[in-house]
């Protein structure tokens, strides 16, 4: 089936330790996305990119680090720096071609506690 | 990227429309308007999307007003598992950005 995976649903991390996220789409999207969720709040971007190898900063992007090295994967670090990472991660993609309206397909989530 | 305005919550019994508003006062022409929803602790779901005229698909309708400064999402028969927070998000088509969520409209559908 066609989608968008995030894993792994659940993760534990001592403070100050770098953790990767991962994300992985077989939809043939040239954009993806990260965004944060805390409780009750609504998404805050974090990067994107609209092709392999180019990416940009989002609203909060401050503390983590994305890479995109081929088309199907997005993985995203949180770095030591991130002071309060415990949080929802939610990965998309969408087709993002000039002139046409696209819709984002996100994957179910990963929730990330640091202790 | 037009901001947003919606109610914070709503509630509506099973088995009736749900009509849920959203205020886009400063859209501008090429500016979309998109509806996602998201369920408890799962990614968000697109629902529907529209431009100028009305919109129907298997999960909802949309109703954009003349102006274009506000629509309606519609459920028109609600169900227990139509609870859940529905956003409104204005956008151009080719911005390549991504979709801007504020903190949507949290649905309860009672029984």
């Amino acid at each position: 089936d066609g989608g968008i995976t995030q894993s792994p649903k659940y993760l534990f991390r001592k403070e100050g330790q770098n953790v990767t996220l991962s994300c992985e789409q077989n939809l043939n999207h040239d954009a993806m996305y990260w965004y944060r969720q805390d409780p009750g709040q609504g998404l805050r971007l974090i990067y994107y990119s609209q092709i392999v190898n180019d990416f940009q900063k989002g609203d909060i992007a401050e503390g983590y680090s994305v890479s995109r090295e081929k088309k199907e994967s997005f993985p995203l670090t949180v770095t030591s720096a991130q002071k309060n990472p415990t949080a929802f991660y939610l990965c998309a993609s969408s087709r993002d071609r000039t002139g046409e309206d696209t819709e984002a397909f996100f994957g179910q989530g990963t929730r990330l506690t640091v202790v | 990227d037009a901001k947003t305005t919606q109610p914070t919550s709503m509630d509506c019994a099973e088995g009736r429309a749900a009509n849920l508003p959203c205020n886009h006062s400063t859209i501008s022409g090429n500016e979309y308007v998109y509806w996602y929803r998201q369920i408890h602790s799962q990614g968000p779901q697109y629902i529907i999307h529209g431009l100028k005229n009305n919109e129907t698909n298997e999960m909802a309708s949309l109703i954009i007003t003349e102006d274009r400064k506000s629509s309606t999402l519609i459920l028109p028969h609600a169900t227990l598992r139509d609870t859940a927070v529905y956003y409104c998000i204005v956008r151009f088509s080719n911005s390549g950005y991504a979709l801007n969520f504020g903190k949507g409209t949290s649905l309860l559908v009672t029984p």
